[in-house]
């Protein structure tokens, strides 16, 4: 059975740092591009981040350019989104996303960041 | 960035007419467009993508048109287990954009 279950959830001050984990099972993470999508409360969805398969290609939103990196260990079957200098505005549900536009697409559940003093 | 919009916000249909939804892009995406449907409390599912081509086990009254800037979402027959919101997404180029979504209820 497919899962992708991400971790790292909670709460932290403006300007601090977190790191969320997308463990995968069920398939092997390097076969596949690898997403952060991530959902403001009750907004839309933006697209933070993404991860070619052998990593060599890694892109970002305008808005976590430089504060946000995705990376990926294939040895764990895992994805990480590290962020740095975070924002009230980052406040959202980050879903991990197997190849989204694909008839491949598989959602995490989601984990929420509250960015707030 | 491409800016993507969608028309209208909210969308109230009786159950068993038909809702149409539509979608702009600020600069041409060719056929480069995908449309979710988010239930609340769920992930988004993907219902279209390359703006017309269902996804595995989207139901035939779920259609997609368009291409370019302007394109549509047909819900023929609406369900009650359509009552969604509904975004539109455009993959042709990096950052991948999301539109606001529109959200369609019963009337």
């Amino acid at each position: 059975e497919v899962q992708l279950v991400e971790s790292g959830r909670g709460l932290v001050q403006p300007g601090g740092s977190l790191r969320l984990s997308c463990a995968a099972s069920g398939f092997t993470i390097s076969n596949y591009w690898m997403h952060w999508i991530r959902q403001a409360p009750g907004k839309g969805l933006l697209w933070v981040a993404r991860s070619s398969p052998d990593e060599t290609v890694t892109t970002y939103a305008d808005s976590v350019q430089g504060r946000f990196t995705i990376s990926r260990d294939n040895s764990k079957n895992t994805v990480y989104l590290q962020m740095y200098s975070l924002r009230a505005e980052d406040t959202a549900v980050y879903f991990c996303v197997r190849a989204p536009i694909t008839p491949d697409a598989f959602w995490g559940q989601g984990t929420l960041v509250t960015v707030s003093s | 960035e491409i800016v993507m919009t969608q028309s209208p916000r909210t969308l109230s249909v009786s159950p068993g007419q038909r809702a149409t939804l539509s979608c702009w892009a600020s600069q041409s995406v060719s056929s480069d467009l995908a449309w979710y449907q988010q239930k609340p409390g769920q992930t988004p599912r993907l219902l279209i993508s390359a703006a017309y081509t269902r996804a595995t086990g989207v139901p035939a009254r779920f259609s997609g048109s368009g291409s370019g800037t302007e394109f549509t979402l047909t819900i023929s027959g609406l369900q009650s287990e359509d009552l969604a919101v509904y975004y539109c997404q455009q993959y042709n180029s990096w950052p991948f954009t999301f539109g606001p979504g529109t959200k369609v209820d019963l009337k």
